[in-house]
């Protein structure tokens, strides 16, 4: 099985910051990463697919990037809706979440 | 828009059974992969089990093969899982979600509301 490792668990930011969170796989993933937002309470939204391609609606403060077995997502000039959970997810073999980050105010 | 709206779910005690449906709209529904992911109270999300588009074909994470049976009836573009054999640790809220592509292994471009299963005595 494929193992997601995402860092760091949690993160505190402030609006306006820029935040990069690391996903690493156990193996090589190729591009095969997709990366979603969770406020609580809510349905997990797609951020991101194939390690960089945003999701049409996503704002373009989003960016993903990697490959093999190593990817970043980063998130620039921060607004007070991304105050959020963010999971990243291989699809190479079946599927895969990393364990989360949690992104808070500072 | 795409929209898929859940139903079923509730509490069981363990050894007991569930469905979950997942009632798709909005898009040509027998052309796409279907998924359910699931999420603990409190944890991070867990792929279940996929069905793929015409001429289904199903796969299943292993802590659920031969208790959970995922299937679909393109006819009225809804996706079921069958649940059975309940353990406490399948408490969660299960997600429907869609692919982007009659074959499995995607990313997951739509959600559900979620539905939340407790097991317990």
């Amino acid at each position: 099985d494929i193992q997601m490792t995402q860092s760091p668990s949690t993160l505190s930011a402030s609006v306006g910051d820029r935040v990069t969170i690391t996903c690493r796989a156990s193996q090589s993933i190729s591009y095969w990463l997709a990366w979603y937002q969770q406020k609580p309470g809510k349905a997990p939204k797609l951020l991101i697919y194939k390690a960089s391609t945003l999701q049409i609606g996503v704002p373009s403060r989003f960016s993903g990037s990697g490959s093999g077995t190593e990817f970043t997502l980063t998130i620039s000039n921060l607004q007070p809706d991304d105050f959020a959970t963010y999971y990243c997810q291989q699809y190479n073999t079946y599927y895969t979440f990393g364990q989360g980050t949690k992104l808070e105010i500072k | 828009e795409v929209q898929l709206s859940q139903s079923g779910g509730g509490s069981v005690q363990p050894g007991g059974s569930l469905r979950l449906s997942c009632e798709a709209s909005g898009f040509g529904f027998s052309s796409y992969a279907m998924s359910w992911v699931r999420q603990a109270p409190g944890k991070g999300l867990e792929w279940v089990s996929s069905i793929s588009g015409s001429e289904p074909t199903t796969f299943y994470t292993d802590s659920v093969k031969g208790r959970f049976t995922i299937s679909r009836d393109n006819s009225k573009s809804m996706v079921f899982l069958e649940m059975s054999s309940l353990r406490a640790e399948d408490t969660a809220v299960y997600y429907c979600t869609k692919e982007p592509y009659s074959s499995v292994e995607n990313w997951f471009d739509s959600w559900g509301q979620g539905t939340l299963v407790t097991v317990s005595s």
